[in-house]
């Protein structure tokens, strides 16, 4: 089956720790996409990437770190810096630029808790 | 103003009633459009893309007003199983943003 995984589905840390949230794809698709989803708001873009080797920064980057080292994966590192991160973090994909009717297909998603 | 915006709902309609969702985008060049659905606590899912001569699904229609810059979602002939957060979704041909709106909460009663 074609798709998106992500791990680990729950995710505890304490204050100060960094800690990495995987993202796969095997739908041979280009772009990679994390979102952060907080309660009663939309899903805000952390970080993008078009193409192997390249990442761009999203709209709420600060704290935040990625790597594309292979077309199917791109992790999200959640470093200290990142102020408040307990969230719903949400990792997509598509074929790649937002073509007409080229959509997004996301993963199951990874809920990360601060203690 | 916000790029995209939705009503938050909730919508608590009858089963086998016909709602509407509008969701209206600022930037007038926007080329894309589609409408997710999101369950509680998990990831969306495409429901239906959003063609300009508008479409539909089933029991689920879309439309696009470019003039007045909005679409819309109607879902015919509720279910329980319709339940969930509809997401709309507004990108720009040749870039890599896609806007997401809050979402309208929609609740089928029994």
């Amino acid at each position: 089956d074609g798709g998106i995984t992500q791990s680990p589905k729950y995710l505890f840390r304490k204050e100060g720790q960094n800690v990495t949230l995987s993202c796969e794809q095997n739908l041979n698709h280009d772009a990679m996409y994390w979102y952060r989803q907080d309660p009663g708001q939309g899903l805000r873009l952390i970080y993008y990437s078009q193409i192997v080797n390249d990442f761009q920064k999203g709209d709420i980057a600060e704290g935040y770190s990625v790597s594309r080292e292979k077309k199917e994966s791109f992790p999200l590192t959640v470093t200290s810096a990142q102020k408040n991160p307990t969230a719903f973090y949400l990792c997509a994909s598509s074929i790649g630029l937002a073509l007409t009717y080229n959509e997004q297909f996301f993963g199951p998603g990874t809920r990360l808790t601060v203690l | 103003r916000k790029e995209v915006e939705q009503d938050p709902g909730p919508f608590n309609v009858p089963e086998g009633a016909t709602v509407a969702f509008n969701c209206t985008y600022s930037n007038s060049a926007s080329q894309s459009f589609f409408w997710y659905r999101q369950d509680c606590r998990k990831e969306p899912k495409l429901l239906m893309s959003v063609y300009s001569s508008g479409n539909e699904d089933g029991r689920f229609t879309a439309q696009l007003n470019r003039a007045s810059q909005y679409i819309s979602l109607l879902i015919r002939d509720s279910k329980l199983s319709d339940s969930a957060t509809y997401l709309c979704v507004v990108a720009t041909s040749g870039t890599y943003k896609y806007i997401f709106g809050t979402g309208t909460r929609l609740k089928v009663l029994a």
